[in-house]
């Protein structure tokens, strides 16, 4: 069964760089995801697309301070230079059969 | 770039109907994309509901099959939900979205409550 493992949670000091994982479940370390944030009150907003051998395409006017890369199963979202408007839940989203799009729990950001 | 809007009734009563409407500007729903309806019910994270493709094709989460309809209004560039049968669990925040398969955009959400 295909499934995204996020941590709950996560935080990091405003300017510092922060690293969130999505993990993919067994069998299924090739798939490509995409991060998508989701800020207070707002609807998701689509980050990036991320490929299994770490290439990405951003979506328009995602800031440089966003990036991914892979590493087998695992799909990292890194944030630098944090401000307080990258405060915010973040989630990893793949393609799948059946579910087409099956969601991550999500990862809560706080910027200290 | 595409715009997306979600409308209709906040409220719904159980049993009832949960009748939701995306309307696209920027764009045109006969592209060819994958047109989706995403929800977030309280405390919970986000749950695909389903799809529908410029020809008509749908797919639909399993667990809501049933229940579902989506469709396409071309002549008013926009594409709809329908859930039957609801229940308090279907309260939540529903969002409408376009896939290109290179990026996705969403629309704002709009919350619908099931309650009497």
């Amino acid at each position: 069964q295909l499934v995204l493992t996020q941590s709950p949670s996560a935080s990091a000091s405003l300017g510092a760089s922060v690293k969130l994982t999505c993990t993919l479940s067994s069998g299924h370390s090739r798939y490509a995801i995409a991060w998508h944030q989701r800020q207070p009150e707002k609807g998701p907003r689509y980050l990036m697309k991320l490929n299994s051998d770490g290439s990405h395409s951003k979506g328009d006017g995602i800031p440089d301070r966003f990036s991914g890369s892979s590493s087998g199963a695992e799909r990292y979202l890194t944030i630098s230079g944090l401000q307080f408007e990258d405060e915010a839940d973040y989630y990893c989203q793949t393609w799948g059969t059946g579910i087409h799009w099956v969601f991550g729990g999500g990862t809560k950001l706080t910027v200290l | 770039q595409v715009h997306l809007q979600e409308s209709g009734p906040g409220l719904v009563k159980p049993s009832g109907t949960l009748s939701l409407t995306c309307a696209v500007s920027g764009g045109s729903i006969s592209s060819l994309n994958w047109w989706s309806w995403v929800r977030q019910s309280p405390g919970k994270g986000l749950e695909w509901i389903g799809e529908i493709y410029d020809s008509g094709s749908t797919n639909y989460n399993p667990s809501l099959k049933s229940r579902v309809t989506i469709a396409v209004d071309k002549s008013k560039n926009q594409f709809s939900l329908k859930l039957t049968s609801v229940t308090a669990a279907d309260t939540a925040v529903y969002y409408c979205a376009r896939d290109t398969g290179s990026s996705i955009d969403w629309g704002q959400g709009t919350l619908v409550t099931v309650s009497s």
